[in-house]
């Protein structure tokens, strides 16, 4: 069955400091992959997406994330934390089911920023 | 443009009542979804409608219905409202419903108490 997987629940980091929140897939076929972030109170905003091509992909405000086949992951990382980055993130992987773009979302890692 | 509109934004019904949300996207989407969110587990996937005129059910149909009024609008009803559906509900919308790729633009959610 197709599941996402985010390890983390909380994390808490210094603003300046670097970021990896990781995320683990499971998928038969190729996947297509997603990061969305969700500010407090707020609707979910795509980060950056993967279908094909480069491995290492770059998405708004700063941030990237790296497709690794060989360990089912997708891993989004950013060089400097700032203090609105203080959100919640959800990773995706897509697939087509029943002919529509079903979304299946791992459980989301609440990330606080110190200042 | 809006994007995705919800109305209404919060919400508190009594055991038993039962409310419709509203969802409207002025993008041109095909397809429109409706997911809820819990805490620890994501989102999860209640209706969609992969074009208008057609709706299917997702992960967890129970205890709602929905109606795709135009390519526009896409609602959500309770019929009979329990505390287990409270939550927070976000409406979505793709261009199209097919091959996985298909990136969902999501509202910024209604928060539904039920006591």
């Amino acid at each position: 069955a197709q599941s996402v997987t985010q390890p983390d629940i909380h994390i808490t980091v210094s603003e300046g400091a670097s970021l990896e929140l990781r995320c683990n897939y499971s998928y038969g076929a190729t996947p297509y992959l997603f990061w969305y972030v969700q500010s407090p109170g707020q609707g979910l905003q795509l980060l950056l997406k993967y279908f094909s091509g480069d491995t290492l992909v770059q998405g708004i405000k700063g941030f990237e994330a790296e497709f690794k086949r060989s360990q089912s992951s997708f891993n989004l990382r950013k060089p400097s934390v700032h203090w609105s980055d203080a959100a919640e993130y959800f990773c995706a992987v897509g697939t087509l089911s029943g002919g529509y773009n079903k979304l299946i979302f791992g459980a989301g890692t609440r990330l606080a920023v110190h200042p | 443009n809006a994007g995705v509109t919800q109305t209404p934004k919060f919400q508190v019904l009594k055991t038993g009542q039962s409310m419709t949300l509203q969802c409207a996207q002025d993008m041109n989407h095909n397809s429109m979804y409706w997911y809820r969110q819990d805490p620890g587990m994501g989102l999860r996937l209640i209706y969609y409608s992969a074009s208008e005129g057609t709706t299917d059910k997702g992960e967890v149909p129970n205890g709602y219905n929905v109606s795709r009024l135009n390519k526009r609008e896409f609602s959500l009803r309770l019929e009979s409202a329990a505390p287990s559906q409270t939550s927070v509900y976000f409406c979505a919308s793709s261009v199209q419903g097919g091959g996985g790729t298909d990136t969902q633009y999501f509202g910024p959610g209604t928060r539904l108490t039920v006591l």
